[in-house]
């Protein structure tokens, strides 16, 4: 169990609707990530939010958006939905900024249909 | 335009046995490289990192090198156990100013046979 909490863990939904995956990182770490991983594909790296600021942003959409409050829980809020945006997104979460391990969520898997 | 990969996408190896994972990344601003394990169901977990300051680094049954000149780091575990049968991803992290921003490689698919 890394400590980091991802809901819901499945999601199924139609294009065209808006859905929000949320995330409670470790207790005591500040940063909290968002990956996707779509079929073969790798990890791609959405958005980085640390103590409830932007820190760093990646391949996110513009259909896409999160944000990190005071208690450092995230949402990944994924509007007007399309079937490619069926993927694994991950949250990840570590202390700070700099050079250190994430701890990963275990994923919550969306299918858009 | 992927940036790291890995060009084998499985792996099949006898228990005991040495388990060879090679990652390749275009960009000579990586310096920072990182590998992960993923079991079905779970979140990928930190294995093992690198900086490019350094050509070998080691923790256990997990060695990683990296070869700055051909682009390429490789992870070796000796010796493979069946427990170790997962999806390893390479990461690599591109300067100090990006944090622990990651870019993933797309994972090879380890078999560890009793």
């Amino acid at each position: 169990d890394s400590g980091v909490t991802q809901t819901p863990k499945h999601l199924i939904t139609a294009t065209g609707q808006r859905v929000t995956l949320r995330c409670s990182p470790r207790s005591g770490d500040l940063s909290v990530y968002w990956y996707q991983q779509s079929l073969d594909q790798g990890l791609q790296f959405l958005i980085q939010y640390y103590n409830g600021e932007e820190r760093a942003k990646g391949n996110i959409l513009e259909r896409f958006s999160a944000q990190q409050f005071p208690d450092l829980h995230s949402e990944l809020n994924l509007s007007s939905l399309e079937l490619g945006d069926s993927a694994l997104y991950f949250c990840a979460s570590s202390v700070g900024t700099k050079r250190e391990k994430l701890f990963f969520g275990s994923g919550t898997q969306l299918s858009v249909l | 335009d992927q940036q790291v990969k890995q060009n084998s996408p499985s792996l099949s190896v006898q228990e005991g046995r040495i388990s060879i994972l090679n990652c390749d990344y275009t960009n000579s601003m990586f310096d920072y490289f990182l590998w992960y394990k993923k079991y079905p169901a779970e979140g990928p977990t930190f294995l093992i990192s690198i900086s490019s300051i350094k050509d070998k680094n080691e923790d256990g049954r997990f060695t990683v090198f990296l070869n700055k000149s051909a682009k390429h780091l490789s992870l070796h575990i000796v010796p493979s156990q069946p427990g170790d049968s997962a999806v390893y991803f390479c990461a690599a992290i591109r300067g100090k100013a990006a944090g622990n921003k990651l870019t993933f490689g797309g994972g090879t698919r380890v078999l560890v046979k009793p």
